[in-house]
């Protein structure tokens, strides 16, 4: 099965809201990493988070990181429109080369 | 830095005809090199990776195969396209940065092959 799994799988907010989505995972890792994609186009690399790292901010993003429940959230603040896509968490897939492995991913609709 | 090329970006093929999707890579040597594929609303699915030239690895069973001729080239390719074939093909590279222990995997995208079999 997928080694990262991404709760809701759909979620739509208004503009200026927050949102909040959740991505589990199943084995250890040394970090996870949070991609954006427009439209089933290619995959925009927003943050990395390392196992020993709890929580990362970068502008409106923050990051955090539970190992031991081996799950992490992505919250984008004072959401926009333009913020809507699909996001996707990754993890190593181990024994493959620095493969990633993606989970299905949150589709966010921002209403303007 | 690293740049992906991956053409054409849409595609459409007969079932059984042949594929031939090409992946270039600038700015780096020796990067691992991945294709995936992305079904309509699902999650990306690795299918072959490559850790140098004529190296390949498959990750799932099926109708497509991978190559590496040249380290910055690799090529996906099917002899008979099915319907199942269909979707987004993607095309990553990953390097490794900075130096132990902070050092991490840096993975770059080229901008994807949508391919519809009908």
């Amino acid at each position: 099965s997928q080694q990262g799994e991404e709760d809701p799988q759909a979620l739509s907010i208004q503009e200026g809201e927050n949102a909040t989505m959740n991505c589990s995972y199943k084995t250890s890792i040394n970090n996870l990493q949070w991609y954006r994609q427009n439209s089933g186009r290619g995959l925009v690399h927003l943050i990395l988070i390392r196992s020993n790292e709890r929580e990362k901010h970068s502008g409106r993003l923050r990051v955090t990181l539970d190992t031991s429940k081996k799950s992490s959230s992505l919250l984008i603040t004072a959401s926009r429109a333009a913020d809507t896509a699909s996001y996707f968490c990754a993890t190593a897939i181990p024994k493959s080369r620095r493969a990633l492995t993606f989970g299905s991913g949150t589709r966010l609709q921002v209403q303007p | 830095s690293q740049t992906i090329h991956q053409w054409p970006a849409t595609l459409v093929q007969p079932v059984g005809s042949p594929l031939s999707l090409e992946c270039t890579v600038e700015g780096t040597s020796n990067p691992n090199l991945y294709w995936y594929r992305q079904a309509a609303g699902r999650g990306l699915q690795l299918l072959f990776y490559s850790v140098g030239i004529g190296q390949i690895s498959s990750e799932v069973p099926q109708n497509l195969s991978a190559s590496r001729p040249q380290d910055r080239q690799f090529i996906l390719s099917s002899k008979k396209l099915l319907l199942s074939d269909s979707g987004f093909y993607l095309c990553v590279g990953s390097v490794r940065r900075g130096a132990l222990p902070s050092s991490y995997n840096e993975q770059f995208f080229g901008p994807g092959t949508r391919l519809t079999v009908l």
